[in-house]
């Protein structure tokens, strides 16, 4: 069975500080780390999508490190801005030869001004 | 470019009653997913279509089926609803590459059973 666990849950961050938060996936099978941000009544975008182990990628004031070997994202957000409010879902695609994402239950950012 | 779209947005329907969801892809992407979320949890992958064929399926029941037609838009057919039916159904679209693997969503439709 594939679990994919994010922490935390929620989070209130002030503007103006910076944050960060973490996924954790099955080592086994990887093949892909995706990041995708929620806000409510919208549809999820795409974040980052991560293959090799030690991937670092940024947009913006947003980054993510990804370890394959021990199965863990970040994502740091830097400077955080009221626009960061949203939920931050990571999701795992394995080397099955299909492109299912296994979802974790995401980490919900709200951001205080 | 045209986003990935959703019809209905919100629908009510009583137990025991049938229902069809409507995606239609990106343009250029010929694999649709579907994704129920309910209440606190993740999306959960319902099933893969590519290139009109069934490419994987997770732990759902055979009442819930799909189909997608020659334009690359699917349906979710959901029989025999159930209270625990209700959830937000999302579809994604991709291009069907292994390059990427990357999925584009579109806003959902957040089903009612009572």
């Amino acid at each position: 069975i594939l679990n994919v666990e994010q922490s935390p849950q929620s989070l209130h961050v002030q503007e103006g500080d910076s944050t960060n938060f973490t996924c954790s996936f099955p080592s086994s099978n990887f093949y892909a780390l995706h990041w995708y941000r929620w806000e409510t009544a919208k549809s999820p975008e795409a974040l980052f999508v991560m293959t090799l182990n030690g991937d670092e990628k940024k947009k913006g004031r947003i980054s993510a490190t990804l370890n394959t070997k021990e199965g863990y994202s970040y994502l740091y957000i830097k400077g955080s801005q009221p626009e960061d409010s949203a939920t931050y879902l990571c999701a795992f695609t394995s080397n099955f030869g299909n492109e299912k994402l296994t979802f974790g239950t995401g980490t919900r950012l709200t951001i205080i001004p | 470019e045209t986003g990935v779209t959703q019809s209905p947005t919100h629908l009510i329907k009583t137990r025991g009653q049938q229902v069809t969801l409507r995606c239609s892809s990106q343009s250029g992407h010929n694999t649709v997913s579907w994704y129920q979320q309910a209440l606190g949890q993740g999306p959960q992958f319902i099933f893969q279509y590519y290139r009109e064929e069934e490419n994987g399926r997770g732990n759902f029941p055979p009442r819930f089926s799909g189909l997608q037609f020659p334009n690359y838009s699917s349906e979710l057919n959901v029989n025999a609803l159930e209270l625990d039916d209700s959830a937000l159904y999302l579809c994604a679209s991709s291009p069907g590459t292994t390059s990427s693997y990357e999925q584009y969503f579109g806003p959902g439709t957040r089903l009612t059973v009572t």
